[in-house]
């Protein structure tokens, strides 16, 4: 079964650190980009950042630049974000989701995992 | 980044058709990919790129493009398809904005 797995969440203060894991299974995990998302509770969905199979091309959301490091282990199978400088405004649940790049301009997340809560609060 | 923006909520009566916008700059150049969200779940794939469906989504949900707007259209619209719909694009800096996003409400 493809699955993607979220964990690290949890309530942590104002300039604090997390780190998120992602544990993928039943896919080649080493042959799709990858995307972090986030919703904040009763907001829309915001994409994070993601990251190429090599780990060679990483892009992030300008909300998130030089505070949040998207990374991977293709020989865990495992996707990271690394989240530091917290804010309120990062509250969220955030899902890791498989990027399938069809062509140049056709891409879409087929895969998301459950998610896991972060709070960032006082 | 590029911003994708889309209707708040539409209401469709039980097996009629409603179709939910997506207009920004990006889709002139990418495809977009269409997201149904129900309460406490994750988002699902219901269409991307021209108009294709993943495995296990219905027929009555197809996509189109024409210019800087992307719609995504429900035909027989049923009851569990009550549910936020987002849609999502890349856009040149090589980000991936999600739409302001729909409430679909079944009458």
């Amino acid at each position: 079964e493809v699955q993607l797995v979220e964990s690290g969440g949890g309530l942590v203060q104002p300039g604090g650190s997390l780190r998120l894991s992602c544990a993928a299974s039943g896919f080649t995990f080493s042959s799709y980009w990858m995307s972090w998302v986030r919703q904040a509770p009763g907001k829309g969905l915001e994409w994070v950042a993601n990251i190429k199979q090599d780990g060679s091309e990483k892009y992030y959301v300008d909300s998130v630049k030089g505070r949040f490091t998207i990374s991977r282990d293709n020989a865990k199978n495992s996707l990271y974000l690394q989240m530091n400088s917290l804010r309120a405004e990062d509250t969220a649940v955030y899902y890791c989701a498989r990027d399938i790049r069809i062509t140049g301009t056709m891409d879409a997340f087929d895969i998301w995992g459950q998610g896991t809560m972060v709070t960032v609060s006082s | 980044s590029s911003e994708l923006t889309q209707d708040p909520a539409v209401s469709v009566a039980l097996g009629q058709t409603v179709r939910i916008t997506c207009q920004g700059d990006s889709l002139r150049s990418y495809y977009a990919s269409w997201y149904q969200q129900k309460p406490g779940q994750a988002p699902v794939l219901v269409i991307y790129g021209k108009n294709n469906r993943p495995s296990g989504i219905p027929d009555r949900f197809s996509g189109s493009s024409s210019g800087n707007t992307a719609s995504l259209t429900i035909t027989g619209a049923q009851a569990e398809d009550e549910a936020d719909y987002y849609c999502n694009s890349r856009d040149s800096s090589g980000n991936h904005p999600f739409g302001t996003g729909t409430k679909v409400t079944v009458l």
